[in-house]
């Protein structure tokens, strides 16, 4: 069956970079791309952008440009999230989906804590 | 972006009875070509992270329980829980997947009353 697994929980300071793997199994990582949405502490639900499986394409969320960078590894099926210059608005857990449109599975999540 | 605007913030339903949450966008996501609003709805228990429930505005998810219903095109959506089990207590939101960024409602809490 499909399974997204992400890296563990991450704690960084303000102005640092993190960088979120999620390894997928169970189905052709070429045929689907992955989506990635964080979720701030008692908060909603943000989509911050898509990569595909099949060449690498990216479509990020405006609000991210600049600052955000997602790559995949097809050797591993891995997907990468890379965020930059972290602010404490940035605290959240970050997901990683597999996106055929709707998002049909979803990582475990990675808790990613920005404090000095 | 586009703007889904979910109803109500929260909603607590008796054991047994009927559950409806709606969901709206600032814009149409009903794609002409293919007659298909690009709305999914997803619910979030406690702890976990989401879970797709319907796509395509009304089609159900593999392994989604029958009481869920998602209705509704172009800009007007609702999911539909016809007889509320105590295992639905979730979040729920609804997303669109038109345009980019795929914006999220902003998630309706339901509960047991």
């Amino acid at each position: 069956q499909v399974h997204l697994v992400q890296s563990g929980a991450e704690v960084k300071k303000p102005g640092a970079s993190v960088k979120v793997s999620c390894e997928a199994s169970g189905y052709m990582f070429s045929n689907y791309g992955v989506s990635w949405v964080r979720q701030a502490p008692g908060q909603g639900l943000e989509w911050l952008g898509w990569i595909s499986g099949y060449n690498g394409d990216t479509i990020y969320a405006q609000k991210f440009q600049g600052r955000v960078t997602m790559t995949t590894d097809t050797s591993t099926s891995t997907a990468y999230m890379e965020l930059r210059s972290l602010i404490s608005n940035d605290t959240g857990v970050y997901y990683c989906t597999r996106d055929r449109g709707s998002l049909d599975y979803w990582g475990q999540g990675t808790l990613v804590t920005v404090s000095s | 972006d586009v703007v889904m605007t979910q109803s109500p913030d929260s909603l607590a339903v008796s054991l047994g009875e009927r559950a409806t949450i709606n969901c709206k966008s600032s814009q149409t996501v009903l794609y002409s070509s293919n007659n298909k609003s690009y709305l999914g709805w997803y619910q979030q228990k406690l702890g976990q992270p989401p879970r797709l429930l319907i796509y395509w505005a009304s089609t159900r998810e593999s392994g989604v329980p029958d009481r869920f219903t998602g209705g509704g095109s172009g800009t007007d959506f609702t999911l539909t829980i016809s007889s509320l089990q105590a295992e639905d207590v979730a979040v729920y939101y609804c997303q669109q997947y038109y345009y980019t960024p795929h914006t999220f409602g902003q998630g309706t809490k339901l509960e047991i009353k």
